[in-house]
């Protein structure tokens, strides 16, 4: 059974500072790995999708790796801004149908 | 483009009472659909997937249950509502084949 683990479930950091969250799971075999962001009350919004067979994917700031024979994947933001404060959440597709979700990283920046 | 529509927003309804929940998909045709719930400060647990009209597949055992009418409407219900049920319910399409997820607004259920 696909587990999925988020370090650390809370960070707060100044604004301008470059951060890393960091995502786990323990079942190499998977499809693709997906970064979602979470405001308070609201729905996900997805932000990166990583395919198995791909490293990397970056929009704009954001930057995600993924290392599936390690089971690890890292979400890098630059240049943090107050309105990127939200919970990240990453989520693994192991069957080709459906998502296991870690519990998220709740990310303060503070102006 | 494919959008999502999940409504209600919020909801209060009294324990013992039915519930209905829809979510529709607009731009894209025969998607994977998905219910999944939310507890307060917690991760997303998936209740039901389908993909396609009428099959319906439930991971964890409950008090709801879902249905697909059509293609793109997908419907999370109950008979009798318990305490328990409270939570934040989201809807969510993907394509055939491991594809991007997108997720509807959600519905905060308070149970009373």
């Amino acid at each position: 059974k696909q587990e999925v683990t988020q370090i650390p479930a809370a960070l707060s950091v100044p604004e301008g500072e470059n951060l890393v969250l960091n995502c786990s799971f323990t079942d190499s075999a998977i499809y693709n790995l997906q970064w979602f962001r979470q405001d308070p009350g609201k729905g996900l919004t997805s932000l990166l999708l990583i395919q198995s067979s791909q490293r990397e994917q970056t929009s704009g700031r954001l930057n995600a790796s993924l290392d599936k024979s390690s089971g690890r994947s890292t979400l890098y933001i630059a240049a943090s801004q107050p309105g990127d404060s939200a919970t990240y959440l990453c989520a693994v597709d192991s069957s080709g149908s459906r998502l296991t979700f870690g519990e998220g990283t709740q990310l303060t920046v503070n102006p | 483009s494919q959008t999502i529509h999940q409504w209600p927003a919020t909801l209060v309804q009294p324990v013992g009472s039915p519930l209905s929940l829809e979510c529709t998909v607009e731009g894209t045709s025969n998607p994977n659909l998905y219910w999944y719930r939310q507890a307060a400060g917690r991760g997303l647990q998936l209740l039901f997937y389908s993909v396609g009209i009428g099959q319906i597949s439930s991971e964890v055992p409950q008090n709801l249950s879902a249905s697909r009418p059509q293609d793109r409407q997908f419907i999370l219900s109950s008979k009798k509502l318990l305490l328990s049920d409270s939570g934040f319910y989201l809807c969510a399409w993907s394509s055939q084949g491991a594809g991007e997820a997108f997720f509807g607004q959600g519905t905060r259920l308070t149970v009373v």
